[in-house]
């Protein structure tokens, strides 16, 4: 199916483990992006890439690491699980600046 | 540091009203000022956009107002239905990444 995808849709680990969010977006779009949505601060930007092996910093990037390798791939890990990052994950892809960025369904991660 | 301010938090309309969501930027490097559209158990999904180089921008029951000069731009929904009950993020965004930094969000509720 042609989009964006982000698996798992629901994840609980526990504090201290490592855990990655997976995104796969079928348009071949060059930009790529992971959000987190959490109450009272709508969508922060973690990470973003304008291209394969091209990443970089967003406001909140302290805790996860990005990768990617191929374009239509762009993995979210958090390297060891904190409780302040339980929080609803979205990526997002785009296919030139100032266009319109389509989202993934999201993944709801809850750490314990 | 929020660089985007949206108001109000919560909108409760009657159906068939118009719903009004304000926000204000700081920084005048932002070129693309978006609004998305967010349902319940979704991801956010365009709904519409504009530039600076407009006052403002229809499409159908849906107008940005855009004050280059304010630093402000709002959502006015015509007409509002049930179905337009949903939660409202302005954004904003400038360089080339599309870096979007989105506002805090707006819960809206259209009562029959």
């Amino acid at each position: 199916d042609a989009g964006i995808t982000q698996s798992p849709r629901y994840k609980i680990t526990e504090t201290g483990r490592q855990v990655t969010l997976m995104c796969h977006q079928t348009w071949s779009h060059s930009y790529m992006f992971w959000y987190r949505q959490d109450l009272g601060h709508g969508l922060r930007l973690i990470y973003y890439s304008a291209a394969a092996d091209i990443t970089d910093k967003g406001e909140v990037p302290d805790g996860y690491v990005v990768s990617r390798s191929k374009t239509e791939n762009f993995p979210l890990t958090l390297e060891s699980a904190t409780r302040s990052q339980t929080s609803v994950y979205f990526c997002a892809s785009s296919e030139d600046r100032n266009t319109e960025a389509f989202f993934g369904q999201g993944t709801r991660l809850t750490v314990v | 540091q929020q660089q985007v301010k949206q108001s109000p938090q919560s909108l409760i309309v009657q159906k068939g009203g118009i719903s009004i969501i304000n926000c204000a930027y700081e920084n005048t490097a932002f070129d693309y000022f978006p609004w998305y559209q967010q349902f319940p158990g979704k991801g956010p999904a365009l709904l519409i956009a504009i530039r600076p180089d407009v006052s403002e921008k229809k499409e159908g029951r849906f107008t940005i107002s855009f004050n280059k000069s304010a630093k402000q731009f709002s959502l006015h929904i015509m007409d509002s239905q049930p179905g337009d009950s949903a939660t409202y993020f302005c954004a904003a965004s400038s360089g080339g990444y599309n870096k979007l930094i989105f506002g805090a969000g707006t819960r809206l509720a259209v009562h029959p």
